[in-house]
């Protein structure tokens, strides 16, 4: 069953918190990646992991770090968040990051507030 | 400046209609792929189509790459059809990333 799984699906924080989004798939893809998603910007790029340890910056990284210590693991963390942190993050995986046939399989979404 | 851009921003059909949503990106190495976005928001893989057209049920999806643009054709369209419908090209060479358009939303209303 290919599944990528978020967790929480819904998150509350206040502003200065810290916030761990976490992402799961049992594919054994090798690269996962971070999205938000804001109203009339479609999906911005975060993180790209390519594998275990092996994190680079997206578009908007500033403000997010993320963790990636087993291959079906790959977490978001948010030290300190801010209100314009708001929105709805997905998590994605694909088998290979560059291959000519690539398929992305995406998470449900987290949708995290920040008050 | 903005790689991939998409339109209509919205659309409103009546159950049976077609549909043309249109996409135009700024590369002509694009591997270019179409989402759609449940109202609920999962995000689904419909076409990876980096030239030419391809058929899934009522959806085409038309890419000229040397033009820089894509269509998706949705036919006889159905309330089940709502959503978002998302093109993305992949940018930044061997280890690249996918960039998204904006979107382009659908309302199918019986």
């Amino acid at each position: 069953d290919m599944k990528v799984t978020q967790m929480p699906r819904y998150l509350i924080k206040r502003m200065g918190e810290n916030v761990l989004l976490e992402c799961g798939q049992d594919m054994s893809h090798e690269t996962m990646y971070w999205y938000r998603q804001d109203p009339g910007l479609g999906l911005q790029l975060i993180y790209i992991s390519y594998d275990v340890d092996s994190n680079s910056e997206g578009d908007i990284p500033k403000g997010y770090r993320v963790s990636r210590k087993k291959r079906e693991h790959f977490s978001l963390i948010l030290d300190s968040a801010k209100t314009n942190q708001t929105s709805v993050y997905f998590c994605a995986s694909s088998l290979l990051g560059t291959s000519s046939n690539e398929r992305l399989f995406f998470g449900h979404g987290t949708k995290l507030s920040v008050l | 400046g903005q790689q991939v851009q998409q339109s209509p921003a919205s659309l409103v059909l009546q159950e049976g209609e077609n549909a043309e949503l249109q996409c135009n990106f700024s590369s002509t190495a694009t591997r270019l792929q179409w989402f759609y976005q449940h109202p609920g928001g999962r995000l689904v893989s419909l076409f990876y189509n980096p030239s030419g057209t391809k058929h899934t049920g009522r959806l085409t999806s038309t890419t000229v790459t040397n033009e820089r643009r894509s269509s998706l054709h949705i036919s006889s369209s159905q309330t089940t059809d709502s959503g978002t419908y998302f093109c993305a090209i992949w940018t930044g060479g061997l280890s690249g990333k996918l960039t998204f358009g904006e979107g382009t939303q659908v309302t199918v209303i019986s």
